[in-house]
């Protein structure tokens, strides 16, 4: 079946604009994770939802980031008033269930987000 | 805090030569380790959690809780193992806390 599916791939934004990545689970996945990952360093943990509701967004750096899952299925993670600290890649995982030692979590290909 | 550290951003071997990938990690209370792996152009994936206690492409990898580490080793590095790899505690809010990050160059 079909894997983790990020869009797009890459997004290529100006200082100060406004940017949505998408993110569509494997389906049947609860649970939807969104990391950061910055040049050299591993993946950071940004926001987790279990079906439609953030069951923990404590990874959000400010309020210029927010994301939505409203169907329990595809999320946005929504960027307002980008600045160049925010060039990363952005992944997001799915798992049946939070993840655990007995609920893998499966990566997408990550979106690569560059401000100038 | 709950803390993973590689020490090592580069490990180089020869092929046939054993490896040994640092992690150490920083947690109260009963950890949940894994290593993900990230191979060239893919994306990261899972390679081996504490808790199966399995040989996943010869690696394996033993929870040391005196020593607070979960290092991945493996006998006899293959090219194919030329890679990223990550160590990763699931930390107490159902989310995952990875390290930095090694590279494994296998040589030739």
């Amino acid at each position: 079946g079909a894997g983790v599916s990020q869009t797009p791939s890459n997004k290529v934004t100006e200082k100060g604009k406004y940017v949505e990545l998408r993110c569509d689970p494997i389906s049947g996945h609860t649970a939807l994770y969104w990391y950061r990952q910055s040049l050299g360093q591993g993946p950071e943990f940004l926001i987790y939802f279990q079906g439609t509701g953030a069951a923990d967004d404590s990874g959000l750096p400010n309020d210029r980031f927010f994301a939505v899952r409203p169907e329990g299925s595809v999320s946005t993670l929504k960027i307002q008033r980008t600045e160049r600290g925010d060039s990363a890649v952005y992944l997001c995982a799915s798992s049946l269930g939070p993840v655990s030692s007995y609920n893998e979590q499966f990566f997408g290909p990550g979106t690569r987000l560059t401000v100038l | 805090a709950q803390r993973v550290t590689q020490p090592e951003k580069l490990l180089s071997v020869f092929k046939g030569a054993p490896v040994e990938l640092k992690c150490n990690y920083s947690y109260s209370g009963s950890p949940e380790l894994f290593w993900y792996v990230q191979y060239s152009r893919q994306r990261l994936q899972l390679l081996l959690r504490h808790i199966s206690r399995e040989s996943i492409k010869g690696f394996t990898a033993d929870l040391n809780k005196g020593e607070t580490s979960f290092h991945l080793k493996k006998p006899f590095a293959q090219e194919e193992d030329s890679a990223m790899y990550y160590c990763a505690l699931k930390s107490s809010g159902n989310k995952l806390v990875f390290g930095a990050g090694t590279i494994l160059r296998v040589k030739s």
